[in-house]
């Protein structure tokens, strides 16, 4: 069965620190990759996501993610964070069919 | 871009009566629907996913006959969660999908409290 596994539960980070949060995936076919975040009292929104071509996708407000094959690793960073991207950030694989099977999500906060 | 609405976004209820949620998409046809409950401090967790017109695919472990899944347009679909107790309060979220895209586009999410 699929599998999306999050690393880290929280992170506190100070602002202007680079951030990496790991996403790693068990399913060894073709996958469609994506990033969502919540921030408080939000409802989910797509960062960003990878179905083909470059590995190293850019989403929305400076986020970045690299899916890389080998590893079936699909890590979200970003080289300065700010107090704004304090939010939930869930990983999630859709192995071609209609389930998207999420992450564990990782709580960061930032301090301003 | 894509806008999914839920009504309505809290609801406080009687332990034993019934409550209905809706999920519409507001610019686009949405095929697919999915429901998820999420617990605090935990991840979604997939309910139930829904095609227009078909019975929904329930999620091993979730009681069909206690959360019903009317996916009766492409635009709507309802969650009825029947004789609620105290341990159905949860958030419950829903989602869209358009046509043969993968991504997922959520609603503001739901919360119920059960009395």
């Amino acid at each position: 069965a699929q599998s999306v596994s999050q690393h880290n539960h929280h992170v506190i980070l100070s602002e202007a620190a680079s951030l990496e949060l790991g996403c790693n995936y068990s399913y060894g076919g073709t996958v469609n990759l994506f990033w969502y975040v919540q921030y408080p009292g939000q409802h989910l929104q797509l960062l960003l996501k990878y179905f083909s071509g470059d590995p190293l996708v850019k989403g929305i407000k400076g986020f970045e993610a690299e899916f890389i094959k080998s590893k079936f690793s699909f890590n979200l960073r970003k080289p300065s964070v700010q107090w704004s991207d304090t939010a939930e950030y869930f990983c999630a694989v859709n192995a071609g069919g209609f389930k998207t099977i999420f992450g564990a999500g990782t709580r960061l906060f930032v301090k301003a | 871009g894509a806008v999914v609405s839920q009504h309505p976004s809290w609801v406080i209820c009687k332990s034993g009566t019934s409550v209905k949620i809706e999920c519409r998409s507001l610019d686009f046809q949405a095929t697919t629907m999915f429901w998820y409950r999420q617990f605090p401090k935990q991840s979604l967790m997939l309910m139930a996913t829904s095609n227009e017109g078909s019975k929904a695919t329930y999620e091993q472990g979730v009681e069909k006959d206690k959360f019903l899944i009317n996916h009766a347009s492409l635009t709507l679909s309802t969650l009825t969660v029947t004789s609620a107790h105290p341990e159905d309060s949860s958030f419950y979220i829903c989602s869209a999908r358009d046509g043969t895209k993968y991504e997922q586009y959520f609603g503001p999410g739901t919360r119920l409290t059960v009395t």
